[in-house]
């Protein structure tokens, strides 16, 4: 069964407002998680990595201010799109190792497919 | 960072046929991951395999870590496996580890 598991798989929004996906380790704890992101029929790129109880590491070219990570325990990292336009529409997608650090398999939750109207 | 490329980008087969995807990566890695990404997004963990060969029903899975490339077997191939595969890797680094992954195969199987 799952190990990471997102909500919401799907949003819809309008050109302005904020939008919150959450990532939740499922009975394992994890001290790092990542998000990536994905366009339509490319591949996925890693845009930030998020840290328990610090900042998170943002990937050169992501803003930071634009795409607000808190990971405030050690079962759920939140990624915030603030002020969201179309370009921000995309599918994100999280990921953690049930290592719970920085080695071994990682696995992914569902995605969360945003559209921004 | 570590590039990442993946073969072919395409490939139609008909069911019961045998495929080889190629993963090369340009540098030593301590992880490397295969994916099969369903038509609804989600990532499927197929291989966990920086080193060595594994087998996982029909699909196997091999890396020759020394020279920098993973291959994936799909035998009697079924419709349901259409989808893109991806493969992945890491280096695992004090400063930190991403995982990078290649461009993706889509996989066609039809009946």
């Amino acid at each position: 069964g799952a190990v990471v598991s997102q909500h919401p798989s799907r949003v819809i929004c309008k050109s302005g407002t904020s939008v919150k996906i959450e990532c939740r380790s499922l009975d394992f704890q994890a001290t790092t998680m990542f998000w990536y992101r994905q366009f339509p029929k490319q591949s996925l790129m890693l845009m930030a990595t998020s840290n328990e109880g610090s900042k998170a590491t943002y990937e050169q070219g992501v803003e930071k201010d634009k795409f607000l990570i808190n990971h405030a325990s050690l079962t759920l990292s939140t990624l915030t799109v603030t002020s969201a336009h179309p370009e921000d529409s995309s599918f994100y997608i999280c990921s953690a190792r049930t290592s719970g650090g920085n080695t071994g398999e990682l696995f992914f939750g569902e995605g969360s497919r945003l559209t921004v109207l | 960072g570590i590039q990442v490329e993946q073969s072919p980008p395409d490939l139609i087969l008909q069911e019961g046929a045998n495929s080889t995807l190629r993963c090369n990566f340009s540098d030593s890695v301590n992880n490397l991951q295969w994916f099969h990404q369903n038509p609804w997004g989600q990532l499927i963990n197929l291989f966990y395999i920086p080193s060595g060969t594994k087998q996982n029903g029909r699909l196997s899975a091999t890396t020759v870590a020394t020279e920098r490339y993973s291959l994936l077997y799909i035998s009697s191939s079924q419709t349901t496996d259409s989808g893109v595969y991806f493969c992945a890797v890491e280096r695992w680094e004090t400063s930190g580890s991403r995982l990078t992954f290649g461009e993706g195969t889509q996989l066609t199987v039809n009946p």
